[in-house]
């Protein structure tokens, strides 16, 4: 099973300010096979970004992906309040079909 | 709009069961795989099952084998979880998800699933 490892746990950010998020494998994951999500509470997950660095329908530009082999990154250039939430990652292999990262948590400084 | 609404969950005792719906709209729910995953307290979410689009293929995992059954009525765009033998470890958050390739894309909003005697 391939573990991902999400760093920081929580980052403290003022709006206008650029998030850096990283997201670590146990094994190389394909790019294809890698997207990020953001989660506030008690709303539904939301996938932002698939295949390593395509923006889903509807995110807007400051969010990117990047990365290829074990690490990985989303970045949020110009945090905007709305952007304060639970983002993680996710891979998609053989067993189990999908893991996830345990969260990062961008709150507001 | 692409939208997926989870319903039943609740409080369940250990060895019991219970139910999990998710209703579909917006999008051709026949042509999809579908999947079920939780989030315990304090926990990463975990996999928990999918179907095939034409549900003739399921899957759990391990941690639910035996136990779960998940399934679908295409003709009623619903996506079920049949939750049995309940245990402790089971109370969790689930959410159903449409899968998209190698990525879930929507999420429901969650129901939540509380196993507690």
């Amino acid at each position: 099973e391939i573990v991902l490892t999400q760093s920081p746990g929580t980052l403290s950010l003022s709006p206008g300010e650029t998030a850096t998020l990283s997201c670590r494998a146990s094994q190389t994951v394909g790019r294809n096979y890698f997207a990020w999500y953001q989660h506030k509470p008690g709303q539904a997950p939301r996938l932002l970004i698939s295949e390593t660095s395509t923006r889903a329908s509807g995110i807007p530009a400051r969010f990117s992906g990047s990365g290829s082999g074990t690490d990985f990154t989303l970045t949020i250039d110009g945090l905007e309040p709305e952007d304060f939430a639970v983002y993680f990652c996710q891979q998609y292999g053989n067993s189990p079909l999908f893991t996830f990262g345990q969260g990062t948590k961008l709150e507001s400084k | 709009q692409v939208h997926l609404v989870e319903s039943g969950g609740g409080l369940g005792k250990p060895g019991g069961s219970l139910r999990l719906s998710c209703v579909a709209s917006g999008f051709k729910f026949r042509d999809y795989y579908m999947a079920w995953i939780r989030q315990a307290p304090g926990k990463r979410l975990e996999f928990v099952s999918y179907i095939s689009n034409d549900n003739t293929f399921t899957h759990y995992a391990d941690s639910v084998k035996g136990r779960f059954i998940i399934s679908r009525d295409n003709a009623k765009n619903s996506l079920n979880l049949q939750l049995n033998s309940l245990r402790d470890e089971d109370t969790a958050v689930y959410y159903c998800a449409r899968m998209v390739n190698t990525w879930l894309d929507p999420w429901g909003q969650g129901a939540l699933v509380t196993v507690s005697s």
